[in-house]
């Protein structure tokens, strides 16, 4: 059974850097078939796929456009985790954000939800 | 605005079939497989369906989906008040390169 585990602050200051963590059991995050993602929901965006990163004999990361110029999602072999770092936060970028891992080709395990509010 | 198109309320009586329609384009639902989740208040969204049609292990046989072109369709028999939630679909975008949603759709059980 595949267990991710999130942590991180859930109040971050505009123009700061998001960070999260998603701790996996169950699996390896040097897999080579699953991809570890990051998604977040929001009342006024719905759910948004930000990107993952993946090992296919070696690593690969893949980025939505919309946050492609402020956003790292890198893996942690050593702790099996993987991380989300968002740059440059605005208010619109509160919401619950969410790891998951893609196996097969769909999500199927998600982690808990952070919620993430962007405030001074 | 989500890529893709979904109600954004259904509803039923308990006992009655309802379904959930999600409309996408060439790029997605017409070129991949469409995903279900289930997502109760508070917590996070729960795999319903996968590649279409097919039913996780533990999830009853009164939830079916299907696909046709660019649209596919959540189908819950026997409705019961425990159905009551947010329906989410979901598919690879080959144009984005990325996982695309619908809005959700609530379900209210009457």
């Amino acid at each position: 059974q595949v267990q991710l585990q999130q942590s991180g602050p859930g109040l971050v200051k505009p123009s700061q850097t998001l960070s999260l963590t998603c701790a996996i059991s169950g699996d390896s995050v040097s897999s080579n078939s699953a991809a570890w993602n990051w998604i977040r929901q929001s009342p006024s965006r719905g759910l948004e796929w930000l990107g993952r990163t993946y090992y296919r004999s070696k690593w690969y990361n893949s980025y939505e456009a919309s946050v492609r110029s402020r956003i790292n999602i890198n893996p942690d072999t050593s702790k099996n985790q993987f991380s989300l770092q968002l740059h440059s936060v605005t208010p619109e970028d509160t919401a619950v954000y969410y790891c998951a891992r893609t196996n097969d080709g769909y999500v199927d395990y998600w982690g808990q939800g952070t919620l993430v509010t962007v405030s001074s | 605005q989500s890529v893709l198109t979904q109600p954004p309320s259904a509803s039923g009586t308990p006992g009655q079939r309802v379904t959930i329609s999600c409309s996408g384009g060439r790029s997605n639902i017409g070129s991949d497989y469409v995903h279900w989740y289930q997502q109760l208040p508070g917590t996070a969204p729960k795999l319903l369906i996968y590649r279409n049609n097919q039913r996780p292990s533990g999830v009853p046989d009164r939830f079916s989906g299907s696909k046709s072109g660019t649209s596919a369709s959540l189908a819950i028999s026997g409705l019961r008040s425990e159905d009551e939630a947010d329906y989410y679909c979901t598919a690879w975008d080959n144009g984005l390169s990325g996982w695309v949603f619908g809005g959700g759709t609530k379900l209210t059980v009457l």
